[in-house]
């Protein structure tokens, strides 16, 4: 059974960072693309960056470019999202999600994110 | 960026009622369209990918259809376990969302 499990969210100040984790099991993690999606509180589906299978690509969407950064552990069965510069607009529930082919297989729980000073 | 203008926001249907929900995308996404169900407190579930193309476990009263810029999410015989937001994405060029349609029961 495929199963995501994120971590390490919680309150912050604006200006600030955090680091989210992501513990996959059930499949074979160095297989798959994964991706960050976002969902503001009582909003839509925002998505926010996809690493490729091996780490060797990265895609962002524009408005996180350059404060976020997507990584994984293949070794670890563990996707990572180092948030920097963090802004009230962050605040969200951040989903990690398999992304074989554009569209997002399998989602984790959702970790949340709040941004306030 | 590719817009998805999902309709209807909010619709209420009774039990055993066929729902269509649409989704139009600012330009031709060549059927690279899925559907998601989100319950309330939880995760998005993966329902249609590329347009039309059932995931595997879900109830075949789910249907997709569409082409070119416009496509549709089809439920017969809604059930109460139906009750959820439906969003639509499209994967062509990067990935959007639409902004999800709110089905309850009447």
């Amino acid at each position: 059974e495929v199963q995501l499990v994120e971590s390490g969210g919680g309150l912050v100040q604006p200006g600030r960072s955090l680091k989210l984790s992501c513990a996959a099991s059930g499949f074979t993690f160095s297989d798959y693309n994964m991706a960050w999606v976002r969902q503001a509180p009582k909003k839509g589906l925002e998505w926010v960056a996809t690493i490729i299978y091996d780490g060797s690509r990265t895609y962002y969407r524009d408005s996180v470019k350059g404060r976020f950064t997507i990584s994984r552990d293949n070794a670890k069965s563990t996707l990572y999202l180092q948030m920097d510069s963090l802004r009230s607009e962050d605040t969200a529930t951040y989903y990690c999600a398999t992304q074989v082919r554009g569209y997002f297989d399998y989602w984790g729980q959702g970790v949340m994110v709040t941004v306030s000073s | 960026d590719i817009r998805m203008t999902q309709s209807p926001a909010s619709l209420s249907a009774s039990l055993g009622e066929t729902v269509n929900i649409e989704c139009l995308a600012s330009e031709d996404i060549y059927s690279d369209l899925a559907w998601y169900q989100q319950k309330p407190g939880k995760s998005p579930q993966l329902l249609i990918y590329n347009a039309n193309s059932l995931q595997n476990g879900v109830p075949s009263r789910f249907s997709g259809s569409g082409s070119g810029t416009q496509y549709s999410l089809k439920i017969n015989s809604l059930q109460s376990e139906d009750v959820a937001t439906y969003f639509c994405q499209q994967y062509n060029n990067y990935d959007t969302f639409g902004a999800g349609t709110k089905l309850e029961l009447k």
